[in-house]
C-alpha cells in the first residue's frame, strides 16, 4: 500500500524548533520529488517546501531561512527542520510526493506554536 | 490573499453540473499546468486533476479540468452528496519560484 506517515508534531513555544518526519512506503521513494504543505485550522493550503530527486530544495519566502527540508533515501524518509517558529506557523503539516503534482499525501501532523 | 483566485463557495443539487473557476496570471497558470485537489471534511487533501485535465487512477470521469489562458476550471457533473468538501487549484509560479494555491472553494450539495 502506498503510504506517507508524518510524525513529530506537537506544542512548541514561540522562537522554538521542531523536526517533522515523514515515512514513505509502497513506492520508490528515491524517484519522487517530496514536499511539505501546511494548513492552518479552518484555512487553505500553503506550500512549505520541496526537495527534488537531485536534492535541490525550494521554499516560499514565508519560511526561507527558517525551515530546512531534507531526505534520507536509504530510510525512505523525509524531514522538515523548523526553527524560529511563530504563531503563524501553527498548522497541520502534510508531506506529499510527486513531480508534476502532489500525487500522494500523508494524514498530517499538527504543529502548535504557543506559550 | 492567495495568488490564485477561486470563489469561496459553490453549490448545486444532486445530479447537477457545477464548475469552479481558478484565476491566475502569466507567471503561473499562463505558463504552467494546473492541478486540482479535493479535501473532504476531516481528511487530507487528495489529487483530483493534474496537468490541467488528467485524472489519476480511481477518480471518476464526473470530474474534469480545463484551462484557457490564465484561468482554469474544474467541472463536476452528476453531483453527489459525497462530493461536498473543499476544492483547491494549484500551479507552479515562475516569478515566485514555488507552488501557489488558490484560497479554496467550499462546495455544498443542497
Amino acid at each position: 500500500e502506498v503510504q506517507l506517515v508524518e510524525s513529530g508534531g506537537g506544542l512548541v513555544q514561540p522562537g522554538g524548533s521542531l523536526r517533522l518526519s515523514c515515512a514513505a512506503s509502497g513506492f520508490s521513494f528515491s524517484h519522487y520529488d517530496m514536499h511539505w504543505v501546511r494548513q492552518p485550522t479552518g484555512r487553505g493550503l500553503e506550500w512549505v517546501s520541496t526537495i527534488d530527486t537531485a536534492g535541490d530544495t525550494y521554499y516560499p519566502g514565508s519560511v526561507k531561512g527558517r525551515f530546512t527540508i531534507s531526505r534520507e533515501n536509504a530510510k525512505n524518509s523525509l524531514y522538515l527542520q523548523m526553527n524560529s517558529l511563530g504563531a503563524g506557523d501553527t498548522a497541520v503539516y502534510y508531506c506529499a510526493a510527486g513531480a508534476d503534482a502532489f500525487h500522494i499525501w500523508g494524514q498530517g501532523t499538527m504543529v502548535t506554536v504557543s506559550s | 490573499q492567495s495568488v490564485l483566485t477561486q470563489p469561496p463557495s459553490a453549490s448545486g443539487t444532486p445530479g447537477q453540473r457545477v464548475t469552479i473557476s481558478c484565476s491566475g496570471s502569466s507567471s503561473n497558470i499562463g505558463s504552467n499546468t494546473v492541478n486540482w485537489y479535493q479535501q473532504l471534511p476531516g481528511t487530507a487533501p487528495k489529487l483530483l486533476i493534474y496537468s490541467d485535465n488528467q485524472r489519476p487512477s480511481g477518480v471518476p470521469d464526473r470530474f474534469s479540468g480545463s484551462k484557457s489562458g490564465t484561468s482554469a476550471s474544474l467541472a463536476i457533473s452528476g453531483l453527489q452528496s459525497e462530493d461536498e468538501g473543499d476544492y483547491y487549484c494549484a500551479a507552479w509560479d515562475d516569478s515566485l519560484n514555488g507552488v501557489v494555491f488558490g484560497g479554496g472553494t467550499k462546495l455544498t450539495v443542497l
